[in-house]
């Protein structure tokens, strides 16, 4: 069966921490890994990475995708309290012909001042 | 996301009563998905359409049904016969390989 792995499930830092946050998966015929931030409401996307991108950086925050191990790292620099927030790893897979996206349980992130 | 709107944003009703749920997106994105997240469990998938008039059972689809007659909108009905269908539901959309984007999303609690 499918399945994506998050860890750890929370964590508590101080502001200007640096945190990593991983996703493991077994997903039969892998297209994509996503990573999203989940505050209050709807998840926003930070990160797609595939075969042919698996390193992405954005401000703070940075993600590495390695095909071999079958995980990725996210990974969050100098944190501030606006990072508190659960963050999704999703993998997209086709275990019955049809490309889905898996979920992971998600990795609460707070952020202490 | 501006683009995807879902109505209502919490609701309250009765057990043994079916609710829909709304989900309009003017993102011109031809797939729609729903998902169901509870504590510690993550997003389900639900249902989802791939084109218009088309629609398939994801992972949890018991209990739920849902209609596709327009490209912008993708309704979700929670029959009587959802066991546990107190949830924060989620509903989203894509284009071609753009990741997900999702609503704001619907708090369902039902007594």
């Amino acid at each position: 069966e499918d399945k994506v792995v998050q860890s750890p499930l929370s964590l508590v830092v101080h502001e200007g921490d640096t945190v990593t946050l991983n996703c493991s998966y077994e997903v039969t015929n892998f297209r994509s890994l996503l990573w999203y931030k989940q505050e209050k409401k709807a998840p926003t996307f930070l990160f797609m990475l595939t075969s042919s991108g698996i390193e992405k950086k954005s401000g703070r925050l940075s993600s590495i995708l390695d095909k071999k191990e079958l995980s990725s790292i996210l990974n969050i620099t100098a944190t501030q309290t606006g990072d508190s927030a659960i963050y999704l790893c999703a993998v997209e897979g086709a275990a019955s012909g049809t490309y889905k996206y898996i979920f992971g349980t998600g990795t609460r992130l707070k952020v202490l001042a | 996301d501006g683009g995807i709107t879902q109505s209502p944003k919490y609701l309250f009703r009765k057990e043994g009563q079916n609710v829909t749920l709304s989900c309009e997106q003017n993102l011109n994105h031809d797939a729609m998905y729903w998902y169901r997240q509870d504590p510690g469990q993550g997003l389900r998938l639900i249902y989802y359409s791939q084109i218009v008039n088309d629609f398939q059972k994801g992972d949890i689809a018991e209990g739920y049904s849902v209609s596709r007659e327009k490209k912008e909108s993708f309704p979700l009905t929670v029959t009587s016969a959802q066991k546990n269908p107190t949830a924060f539901y989620l509903c989203a959309t894509r284009d071609s390989n753009s990741p997900l984007h999702f609503g704001n999303g619907t708090r369902l609690t039902v007594t």
